[in-house]
């Protein structure tokens, strides 16, 4: 059965420096999504995109994310400057009928 | 806005016991209402979905869910549970057209004793 993929399983980085979460959506699925946990608690949205274009996005996507979708299989979630506070478990999701989560990319941010 | 209310944070039971997972919604529409479990160091695994229809919706693992508007709630059951179901369980609301985000509830965490 198909799935969405995420790499890496585990990113550690410094504070103020740049990472790109990378995932591969089911391939046929048109919409993508973003979703991240903070340790302890909710899975919350950050953004969604379609047709090479944000469609929605949370408060919580500032001007430090950005989304791309850089060839016909890749989804990729770029963050600036990263900050304490950016630690979590980042979900990758797409959907045909329902969302499809990935297993995530776990971030600390040191 | 929508979210949703999970009240129980963590739920012990028998294997063998039924299981209950409450789950309440605030949304101004019809929701699309989902639950989806998450084990350990594991992705979100969606366990079943209400669009429309039948209000008791049967889903993987043995699970199924009620949808009752007049309560706004979507509680998940399991006949028997399994050691195997020890996980947390998440329910989560979208807004009209499947594509739009999910908001989640806080999680239950279920344990399952011998």
């Amino acid at each position: 059965e198909p799935e969405v993929t995420q790499t890496p399983s585990h990113q550690v980085t410094q504070m103020g420096q740049e990472v790109i979460l990378r995932c591969v959506p089911i391939s046929n699925h048109l919409y993508f999504y973003w979703y991240r946990q903070i340790l302890g608690q909710k899975v919350e949205f950050l953004v969604s995109f379609y047709n090479n274009e944000i469609s929605e996005k949370s408060e919580i996507f500032d001007d430090q994310f950005s989304v791309e979708r850089p060839d016909g299989s890749n989804f990729t979630l770029k963050i600036r400057s990263t900050k304490l506070e950016d630690s979590a478990m980042y979900f990758c999701a797409s959907l045909k009928d329902t969302q499809y989560f990935g297993p995530g990319t776990r971030l600390t941010v040191l | 806005a929508q979210s949703v209310t999970q009240p129980d944070i963590h739920i012990t039971v028998s294997e063998g016991a039924s299981l209950e997972l409450r789950c309440n919604y605030s949304y101004g529409a019809t929701p699309y209402l989902f639950w989806y479990v998450q084990s350990p160091g594991q992705g979100l695994q969606l366990l079943l979905k209400y669009f429309s229809g039948d209000t008791l919706v049967q889903g993987i693992k043995g699970f199924e869910a009620e949808f009752k508007r007049s309560q706004s709630s979507f509680n998940l059951r399991k006949p028997s549970v399994h050691w195997s179901d020890a996980a947390e369980y998440f329910c989560a609301v979208g807004g009209i057209g499947s594509a739009r985000q999910l908001t989640f509830g806080s999680g239950t965490q279920l344990t399952v004793l011998p």
